[in-house]
């Protein structure tokens, strides 16, 4: 198993429908990350998970929902999306506490078009 | 608050030629320093990190960087370009749980 995964690797939705992303560590981690990547745009932190509870949430219209039911596993639920929400969303996990330099580890992506 | 400028969102270089990528820093706390890069369609990859020990990291891939802290830069080189170090680099700066990364230097490296 690779340390971060993401699925569904591709996702096309309809701005009705509703899905979600999931993201899945084997590393241990104690704190997981929402991020977004738009073309031309640099990278948004949109979440942050730190022993399952929600430590940061930079403003994200409540389209966007996110659940972590544990350290080792956290989604995105959609709903109602907007086509500028088209983006790479990249899930990262890092480990804390005293010592820890922060370091995140990525996942390969969830690629959403919104039509 | 800690931040990231990287200099340059795009830079092209010959295969075989040296590769340089410009970061400054600002940071209220001694930095943790890093660089990833990002291949088409993936996530970041970790390159390399600076976390106060030898100031001069070696990475993957035959990337290196120096923390200069008198200059506040985190300069990403590469002595001979290869065609499969085209991508995204992005350098990023922390203390834990608030990494903040730059807007990202696109590499392209011509035959």
């Amino acid at each position: 198993e690779t340390g971060v995964t993401q699925t569904p690797r591709h996702l096309v939705m309809g701005m009705t429908n509703k899905k979600s992303l999931k993201c899945e560590q084997h590393l241990g981690h104690n704190a997981m990350y929402w991020y977004k990547q738009s073309a031309k745009k640099p990278l948004e932190l949109m979440f942050v998970y730190n022993f399952k509870e929600q430590t940061e949430n930079n403003s994200v219209p409540s389209r966007f929902s996110p659940e972590c039911p544990n350290s080792s596993h956290l989604f995105l639920h959609l709903h109602t999306l907007q086509p500028e929400d088209s983006a790479l969303y990249l899930c990262a996990s890092s480990a804390t506490g005293t010592g820890g330099t922060g370091e995140l580890f990525f996942g390969e992506g969830s690629r959403l078009t919104v039509l | 608050a800690q931040s990231v400028t990287q200099l340059g969102s795009h830079v092209s270089v010959s295969e075989g030629a040296l590769v340089l990528l410009r970061c400054n820093y600002s940071s209220s706390v001694p930095p943790y320093l890093f660089w990833y890069v990002q291949y088409p369609n993936q996530g970041l990859q970790l390159l390399l990190k600076y976390t106060s020990a030898a100031t001069l990291v070696k990475g993957i891939n035959g990337f290196e960087a120096e923390f200069k802290k008198s200059e506040t830069s985190f300069h990403l080189t590469k002595p001979s370009a290869h065609m499969s170090d085209a991508a995204e680099y992005f350098c990023a700066v922390t203390p834990a749980n608030d990494m903040r990364f730059g807007a990202g230097t696109r590499l392209t490296v011509k035959p």
